[in-house]
Parts: structure tokens; sequence; C-alpha cells
């Protein structure tokens, strides 16, 4: 079953702009990744935050989590056109099979 | 120095002929995935093998077959294949030791089922 929920679908903004994507999810979690995936390309891990983290740096990415809420968003400052891509949030569940779940997903357009 | 490779890249064929994709991981990792990327970019996970033994399997047909010699191969097979297989296949591998999940991915197999 689908566990995460991403918002928005679609989002286009101008280069040098903030991009926030946000995701939900359903059960109780380890842990949170965002993913990105650049068209025709496999995923790539971007930054994981742990289900006792509230929130994680890496760069120009800023990940929160709000596990009362069940919900994550990803913040990309100071966007470039080669931030054009696909983000995905995906959760591992607490029984750690390894299973991880992939939300549908955030494409984002950055416009030079 | 591809960390997880697969192959082919693209395969066309027609409805009822069977065919296979191969990964291979160079990581050192000890579990490898299947996933299943639809036309909406939704990601669905098929199987999981650890150290060669099937750990998840999801609600996937049987015409779907994995198969895993080492742990650093996992190969699809698909037989009879239908028209709602095509989409994109993607293998992953992961150090199921380090208990966090982060997967390393592959390129993806683009498969058009006519």
């Amino acid at each position: 079953s689908q566990q995460g929920e991403e918002d928005p679908q679609a989002l286009s903004i101008q280069e040098g702009e903030n991009a926030t994507m946000n995701c939900s999810y359903k059960t109780s979690i380890n842990n949170l990744q965002w993913y990105r995936q650049n068209s025709g390309r496999g995923l790539v891990h971007l930054i994981l935050i742990r289900s006792n983290e509230r929130e994680k740096h890496s760069g120009r990415l800023r990940v929160t989590l709000d596990t009362s809420k069940k919900s994550s968003s990803l913040l990309i400052t100071a966007s470039r056109a080669a931030d054009t891509a696909s983000y995905f949030c995906a959760t591992v569940d607490l029984g750690n099979t390894g299973k991880l779940i992939f939300g549908q997903g955030t494409t984002l357009q950055v416009k030079p | 120095d591809t960390a997880v490779s697969q192959t082919p890249k693209y395969l066309v064929t027609q409805m009822g002929n069977d065919k296979s994709i191969k990964c291979e991981q160079n990581l050192g990792h000890d579990t490898m995935y299947w996933y299943k990327q639809d036309s909406k970019k939704f990601l669905k996970i098929m199987f999981s093998y650890n150290n060669k033994e099937l750990i998840i399997n999801e609600t996937v047909p049987n015409r779907f077959s994995p198969k895993s010699p080492d742990k650093a191969h996992l190969n699809l097979h698909i037989n009879s294949l239908e028209l709602g297989d095509s989409a994109v296949y993607f293998c992953a591998s992961s150090h199921r030791g380090r208990q966090t999940g982060e997967l390393f991915f592959g390129e993806g197999s683009r498969l058009t089922v006519l």
C-alpha cells in the first residue's frame, strides 16, 4: 500500500527561490528519507531523518519531521536549474523489514 | 565503477513473451530489491533478497520470478508478458546491517510491452 502522500504534485519556481515539498505518511516509522530522481534516471538518496529527530540539514537541504502529525517537509534553498527533478519521500517501518515505501513524488521545475 | 547496474536499459517486446532483467551491485551490500515505477512515477516494491534469501515478496503475479545467484546479483524474469507490465523496473541495494534502509538504485530498465 502507498505510504506517503506528497504535496504539491508539481512545483515551478525561478532560480534563486526556495522550494518546499511536503510529505505525509500513515504508519509509525523508523526513519524517513528523501530521494531525488532526474528525468530518465535512477533515484538518488538525499537525506535521512530518524524518528527521534526533528530537523536535519545537508548543504542547501533542510528536512523537518513531525511524528505527531506524521509529516515531513523538504526545503531546498537558493534553488538552481540543476535542482529540476522529482523528489520522493520514503519511510522505513518500525518492523524494520527493510521495506522502503515511497510517496508519489513532487516534480520540481526550476526555471533559469 | 557503477555501483548498481541493470541490463538492459530498454526492452521492447510483444505480449506473451518471456524476458529477463539483470542487476549487479559492487557495493558489498547484502540486500537487493526490485521496484516497479509506473507511468505516474509511483514506486512499488516487488521483491527483496537478503544474502540470497527472499525476505520481501509483495503481491506480485507469479509470472514474475526473482533469482539471486549470489548477494551481488538479483535478476528478474517475467513470463507471459502483459500490457500492464509496461513500466520502469529499478534494482536497488542496501546494507541491512546498518538498519537505516538507505537504498542505492540502478538507472532503471524501461520495459514496453506491445
